[in-house]
């Protein structure tokens, strides 16, 4: 059985450039999250999907978006990127009503 | 929104001896108290969480001791292993009957090395 699987691993972007980061939650998982993770900090909370709506957003820019497609994976988008926007992204999937959330390996994205 | 401090911020033990992090929060409506692990290049994976109708939970060489009205919780580690090495966060959260809006906030994480 699967876990929560995302791509790519690895990413290298310039500063102004686009990036789209993929998730695919647990089979079951209709609840999607986005993380992101600075070096040295703890994950920090982005976005909350689930059937395809927005649920919850934390403290980031507009410059982040989300969405969640029928099969219930997810991608983050982040435009104009920053320096300050290298992190490890993370992806977390679970069963809507429930308490515990399944990371997946994330997107280690670098900006240069 | 919670605010979730975590102590200490890095932990040395001998092998074997046991581990204590506590993890300190500010919102009395949280009524779940998950830890979580995350080894060097990996994703966090749930360890032990409890709930708020719970004082303690333990799970082989791990427990969670949780006290509502100071507003904090615990995670014990006895007879530490090498592969316990990792850095270990606390998300305290309010989770609703409509499975929770917001997601998880972290602690700053702890960082346990387990000396042989």
């Amino acid at each position: 059985d699967a876990g929560v699987t995302q791509s790519p691993t690895h990413l290298i972007k310039t500063r102004g450039q686009h990036v789209t980061l993929r998730c695919s939650p647990i089979s079951g998982h209709k609840s999607v999250s986005w993380y992101q993770q600075v070096l040295g900090q703890g994950p920090q909370f982005i976005f909350q999907y689930y059937e395809k709506e927005e649920r919850g957003r934390g403290n980031f820019p507009d410059r982040f978006s989300a969405r969640q497609f029928p099969n219930y994976s997810s991608e983050l988008n982040v435009n104009a990127l920053l320096l300050g926007d290298s992190a490890l992204y993370l992806c977390a999937s679970r069963e809507w009503g429930t308490d515990t959330q399944y990371f997946g390996p994330g997107t280690r994205l670098t900006v240069l | 929104g919670e605010n979730v401090e975590q102590h200490p911020s890095t932990l040395s033990v001998q092998e074997g001896d046991s581990a204590v992090i506590k993890c300190t929060y500010s919102d009395s409506a949280s009524n779940y108290f998950p830890w979580y692990k995350q080894e060097l290049g990996k994703r966090p994976q749930l360890i032990i969480d409890i709930r708020s109708n719970v004082g303690e939970k333990k799970d082989q060489r791990i427990a969670v001791t949780l006290n509502k009205t100071a507003k904090h919780f615990s995670l014990h580690i006895t007879e530490t292993q090498p592969e316990d090495s990792a850095v270990y966060f606390c998300a305290p959260i309010q989770e609703d009957s409509g499975g929770g809006a917001d997601g998880l906030t972290f602690g700053k994480g702890t960082h346990l090395i387990i000396q042989p």
